[in-house]
């Protein structure tokens, strides 16, 4: 089992108003990721990251932003949400490990509703 | 054309079928290659890394052929709890980990 965490698994919320969820991992990976998912749709990534103070934007524009100020904490916010970010948020990490090729593992993801 | 392409699904197969699912990708320069299994409204969880010489993991049997740039994932003696989607999963390399869109798979008693 991946030690990867996320808060909240599940949250609804109202226009407008600012939210962060977290994703903690505790295999000391250096890469984190975001991707979004939507109901029966491909995964997209929307952040990554190769290390602490390292954020890159993924293929999908997306209008939240993150930090990695500690290699295991990775969150993610939206100043001001908006019904449009009503989705399923996954994060993962991975490390190459000796011979292994750079494997994902994946968080159980946050169900975000915006009303 | 998308960069992994996957089987169209559904599956709906008998407790105990073999199945196979197949997955191509477009770029030669792709480095590795995994399978994940992801229940509906759960994350994708890795079923197993791909390897050039084939792996099996009990019932469970990957292919890779690079020349033909195709991949496939082999189910024997499938159980109620083998319904889900198989996402193949190619890495270009860095953060490019490309998801494929995925065949659903449900096993009927």
């Amino acid at each position: 089992e991946a030690d990867i965490y996320q808060t909240p698994r599940y949250l609804v919320i109202g226009t407008g108003k600012k939210i962060t969820l977290e994703c903690s991992q505790t295999m000391g990976h250096d890469k984190m990721y975001w991707y979004q998912q939507d109901p029966g749709m491909e995964l997209h990534l929307i952040h990554y990251s190769y290390g602490v103070n390292s954020t890159e934007k993924g293929d999908l524009s997306s209008e939240s932003t993150v930090s990695r100020i500690r290699t295991e904490h990775f969150p993610l916010t939206l100043e001001s949400a908006r019904p449009s970010h009503t989705s399923q948020y996954l994060c993962a990490s991975s490390e190459v490990a000796g011979s292994f090729p750079d494997t994902q593992y994946f968080g159980p993801g946050t169900r975000l509703t915006v009303l | 054309r998308k960069e992994v392409e996957q089987d169209p699904g559904p599956f709906n197969v008998p407790e105990g079928a073999t199945v196979a699912f197949n997955c191509t990708y477009s770029n030669s320069a792709s480095q590795s290659f995994f399978w994940y299994r992801q229940d509906c409204r759960k994350e994708p969880k890795l079923l197993m890394s791909v390897y050039s010489s084939g792996n099996e993991d009990g019932r469970f049997t990957a292919q890779l052929n690079r020349a033909s740039q195709y991949i496939s994932l082999l189910i024997r003696d499938s159980k109620l709890s083998d319904s889900a989607t198989y996402l193949c999963v190619v890495n270009l390399g860095g953060q490019n980990f490309v998801f494929g869109p995925g065949t659903r798979l449900s096993v009927l008693p």
